[in-house]
């Protein structure tokens, strides 16, 4: 299985910072990488799609990038409604595996 | 509007079964692949299986912890998508949610997601 590492599992912020989370894949996996957006007791919203690709309606502070093996998912600059936690999805094989997640708090 | 709603979670006792159900409206649901995802309690994010479509013969793919206890299926007829869940574990618990895969060569990961259902395993 394609393990994938995400870092940091936690991260406090403030509004108007900008954040990097990154995903390591265990093995290449092209840009099959999408990036997801939950907040508690919600359904995940996807974010980014084939690493870079932001989702129809996703704010452009949102971005992806990377390629192979390592990838980061930036927020420009944080807005309140941006804590939540983050996850990234590889599908290039199975058994499709996410990342364990980031918790993105308030500081 | 697009949608998924699932149903049929609760709670089961170990080594029971359950069904269930993902209704989907507001798209052609024969078209696409979906897939099941599960989170347990306070945990992360876990793909539990996919289906495709009539074109590709309704192949399924699991994942290792639910090979041969579950059983994904689907009838378009109906616009509804199923997990048949046998023989179920404490570990099972968790929110089951229904997906969607983009089709006509859009690039994945599951765009849409239900809201889950709960799944309660535990005597």
């Amino acid at each position: 299985d394609i393990q994938m590492t995400q870092s940091p599992s936690s991260l406090s912020a403030s509004v108007g910072d900008r954040v990097t989370i990154t995903c390591r894949a265990s093995q290449g996996i092209r840009n099959d990488l999408g990036w997801y957006q939950q907040k508690p007791g919600k359904a995940p919203k996807r974010l980014i799609y084939a690493a870079s690709s932001l989702q129809s309606g996703v704010p452009s502070r949102f971005s992806g990038s990377g390629s192979g093996t390592e990838f980061t998912l930036t927020i420009s600059s944080l807005q309140p409604e941006d804590f939540a936690t983050y996850y990234c999805l590889q599908h290039i094989s199975y058994p499709y595996t996410f990342g364990q997640g980031t918790k993105l708090e308030i500081k | 509007e697009v949608q998924l709603v699932e149903s049929g979670g609760g709670l089961v006792q170990p080594g029971g079964s359950l069904r269930l159900s993902c209704a989907a409206s507001g798209f052609t649901f024969s078209a696409h692949y979906m897939e099941w995802v599960r989170q347990a309690p306070g945990k992360g994010l876990k793909w539990v299986g996919r289906i495709r479509n009539k074109d590709n013969s309704y192949t399924a793919e699991y994942a290792a912890s639910v090979k041969g206890r579950f059983t994904i299926s689907r009838d378009d007829s109906k616009n509804s998508l199923y997990l048949q869940m046998n023989t179920l574990k404490t570990e099972d618990t968790a929110v089951y949610y229904c997906t969607r895969v983009p089709a006509y060569g859009l690039p994945g990961p599951s765009d849409i997601w239900g809201q889950g259902t709960m799944v309660t395993v535990s005597s």
